[in-house]
């Protein structure tokens, strides 16, 4: 059974970066069926995707938060990160990573099919 | 403000039938697939509905997804007190080159 563990502070500074990891065991983040992706849900709020990356290095980023945020992929530890910058209040929020499942012939989204419990990260001084 | 269109609450009593929307464009609902979530309180989302509607594995059948042109629509029949969560439309916006989810509509099983 694929799972997903998220890993990283609970509490940010403003200003400072923030690194998250997602560790997934029970299956390869190396598959022609799936992207990695973070999404995020502030508190009482709906959820805000982030970003996703395919195993070849394909990235897609929200528009919004793209300029503070990276995502990577660490294939031997088969493990997936993202990294917001410039923290602020606004990015206290339940962090997620999922695994993004696509069609075979045309790489569509179908859905966010396993998903981490999640962690909270709370930025202040 | 989201990209899709959700009612924030829908309610309805055991045993009845309640439907929630989920409005987009062409740029996204109408032109690629969308999944629908449950996320009960305290927990992470749920995949319920993929490819417009197909139920995941092991989501019963009195929950089902439809699609229309710019708008989709999750129904579940038979509601139990187990139902009362918080519902997500997602799908890809070509626009956006990203992936979108609408506000959420939080079920109440009356």
């Amino acid at each position: 059974q694929l799972q997903l563990q998220e890993s990283g502070p609970g509490l940010v500074k403003p200003s400072e970066t923030l690194s998250l990891t997602c560790s997934v065991s029970g299956g390869s983040i190396i598959s022609s069926s799936y992207n990695w992706g973070w999404i995020r849900q502030s508190p009482g709020q709906g959820l805000e995707y982030i970003a996703s990356m395919y195993y070849s290095g394909t990235t897609d980023y929200s528009p919004s938060l793209k300029s503070r945020v990276t995502i990577s992929m660490d294939t031997s530890k088969n493990n997936f990160s993202l990294r917001l910058k410039s923290m602020t209040a606004a990015d206290t929020a339940i962090y997620y990573c999922a695994r993004l499942w696509l069609t075979m012939v045309r790489a569509e989204i179908r859905g966010f099919d396993y998903w981490g419990q999640g962690i909270l990260v709370t930025v202040s001084s | 403000q989201s990209v899709l269109t959700q009612p924030p609450s829908v309610s309805a009593a055991p045993g009845q039938r309640v439907t929630i929307s989920c409005s987009g464009s062409s740029s996204n609902i109408a032109n690629y697939y969308v999944s629908w979530y449950q996320q009960l309180p305290g927990t992470a989302p749920k995949l319920l509905i993929y490819d417009d509607n197909r139920r995941q594995s092991g989501i019963p059948d009195r929950i089902s997804g439809s699609k229309s042109g710019t708008s989709a629509t999750l129904d579940i029949t038979g509601l139990q007190t187990g139902d009362e969560a918080d519902y997500y439309c997602g799908t890809w916006d070509s626009s956006l080159s990203a992936v979108v989810f609408g506000g959420g509509t939080k079920l109440t099983v009356l």
